[in-house]
């Protein structure tokens, strides 16, 4: 039972293009949605989050979009660098406890 | 960096012994749990825990068991290690405000 679907699994992208990674989720209740980086032989780190009352959030070349009405968020990467080269996961969560389900991940590559 | 230290960061043990993975935690975060990282799967939670004493099952939480007997410390046990759980795995702790701190992870080959 995945409750949130990620796509694609794998991206590449040129230096200075614009990287896109969907997701869909199924549990109405969820009411936080953050992304996450993660770099080889690291753990995931925080990079952009959103709640359902706002469409859109941007933190410098991130920008997260959600659609509350089609159960779906994304992640776009404006002017991607060789370095934003990583997996990027969704999340979605609720309740206090904070517990997160992942989507299965989008491996990206910025070529130079 | 978040005060998260997982241990042992690598093990390779044998189809039925017992394991024990540690997280430790100097930030006094309320909240910690565990994840397994699979290839295709994401990271998927295990077990967590909501203060001392007090844990609760994840989406995987079959053939796994936790411990939290000080605020700083929340052990994985693992009572006989199958090969399905050779994966790679992941402490994490909040505060409570949403964002979770993770844990350089803890690579786990059962043979």
């Amino acid at each position: 039972q995945q409750q949130v679907k990620q796509s694609p699994q794998s991206l590449i992208v040129q230096k200075g293009g614009i990287s896109i990674i969907n997701c869909a989720y199924e549990n109405t209740a969820f009411d936080y949605f953050p992304w996450y980086q993660q770099f080889p032989g690291k753990g995931p780190a925080l990079l952009i989050a959103i709640r359902p009352d706002v469409s859109e959030k941007k933190e410098g070349r991130f920008t997260i979009s959600f659609n509350k009405s089609a159960k779906q968020f994304s992640l776009h990467i404006m002017d991607s660098q060789p370095g934003d080269s990583a997996t990027y996961f969704c999340a979605a969560s609720k309740g206090s406890a904070r517990q997160l389900t992942f989507g299965s991940g989008t491996q990206l590559t910025v070529l130079p | 960096d978040a005060g998260i230290t997982q241990s042992p960061r690598h093990k390779v043990t044998e189809t039925g012994t017992p394991v024990t993975l540690r997280c430790h935690q100097t930030e006094n975060h309320r909240y910690m749990y565990w994840y397994r990282q699979d290839p295709g799967h994401g990271l998927r939670l295990i077990h967590y825990s909501y203060g001392v004493k007090d844990t609760d099952k994840g989406e995987v939480s079959d053939g796994y068991s936790v411990s939290r007997s000080k605020t700083e410390d929340f052990l994985l046990t693992l009572e006989s290690a199958t090969s399905s759980q050779t994966s790679v795995y992941f402490c994490a702790i909040s505060g409570g405000t949403g964002e979770l701190f993770f844990g350089e992870g803890s690579r786990l080959t059962v043979l």
